[in-house]
């Protein structure tokens, strides 16, 4: 089966560090890729999405993402972190060709300390 | 523009009851999908509505279903109700060009 793979269910960054969060894809057909931003208590908010244009991305709040497609990676990276960057992330893959029936990965919540 | 919203914020059932959860997409969206996020199998795709058509399901039991109006809402709905359905049901609007979903606050339901 298709699948999304996050290495690291717990990330910790001191304020001000480089963000880096990781996500691997298993097919080699190119999907649509995207990475969402979940606060506690709410729904997802999209950071950025990658669907077949360049291959970086940039995203909102300064993240930004490559795909690498020798690797089938996606990772998420942020040059410096700030507080409120601490959220739960997601990478999230789709085959259909469009956004829909989207797989998740299990989500890697980044703390971000002082 | 507003968002999605889902309706009701949080539901508490007990075990053999049933539940029906509400979703409007984005003014203009036609595409609604479904997601439940449970910490155990976190999240997991249900169904996907476009113009009052199912056009894709995820692997959960029958009696999880959905519907989804003229107007593009779109309601879920969970009959016999057990404890492992506890979950926070996402639902999702997709845009005209479709390469983007849009998530409500989604529904925390409890089942007792």
């Amino acid at each position: 089966a298709q699948s999304v793979t996050q290495l690291g269910s717990h990330v910790s960054v001191s304020e001000g560090a480089l963000v880096l969060l990781r996500c691997n894809y298993s097919s080699s057909v190119p999907p649509y890729l995207f990475w969402y931003v979940q606060y506690p208590n709410q729904g997802l908010q999209l950071l950025l999405k990658y669907t077949s244009a360049a291959t970086l991305v940039k995203g909102i709040n300064g993240f930004e993402a490559e795909f690498k497609k020798s690797e089938t990676s996606f990772h998420l990276t942020k040059p410096s972190a700030h507080m409120s960057d601490a959220a739960e992330y997601f990478c999230a893959v789709s085959y259909t060709g469009t956004a829909s029936k989207l797989t998740f990965g299990t989500g890697t919540r980044l703390q971000v300390t002082l | 523009k507003a968002g999605v919203t889902q309706t009701p914020r949080y539901l508490i059932k007990t075990r053999g009851q049933q539940v029906t959860l509400s979703c409007s997409p984005i003014s203009g969206h036609r595409s609604v999908s479904w997601y439940q996020q449970t910490p155990g199998q976190g999240l997991q795709f249900l169904f996907e509505y476009f113009s009052e058509t199912q056009r894709n399901k995820g692997n959960f039991p029958g009696r999880f279903s959905g519907r989804q109006f003229s107007n593009s809402r779109s309601e879920m709905n969970v009959s016999t109700l057990e404890l492992g359905d506890s979950a926070l049901y996402l639902c999702a609007s997709g845009g005209l060009e479709y390469n983007e979903q849009f998530f409500g606050p989604g529904t925390r339901l409890t089942v007792l």
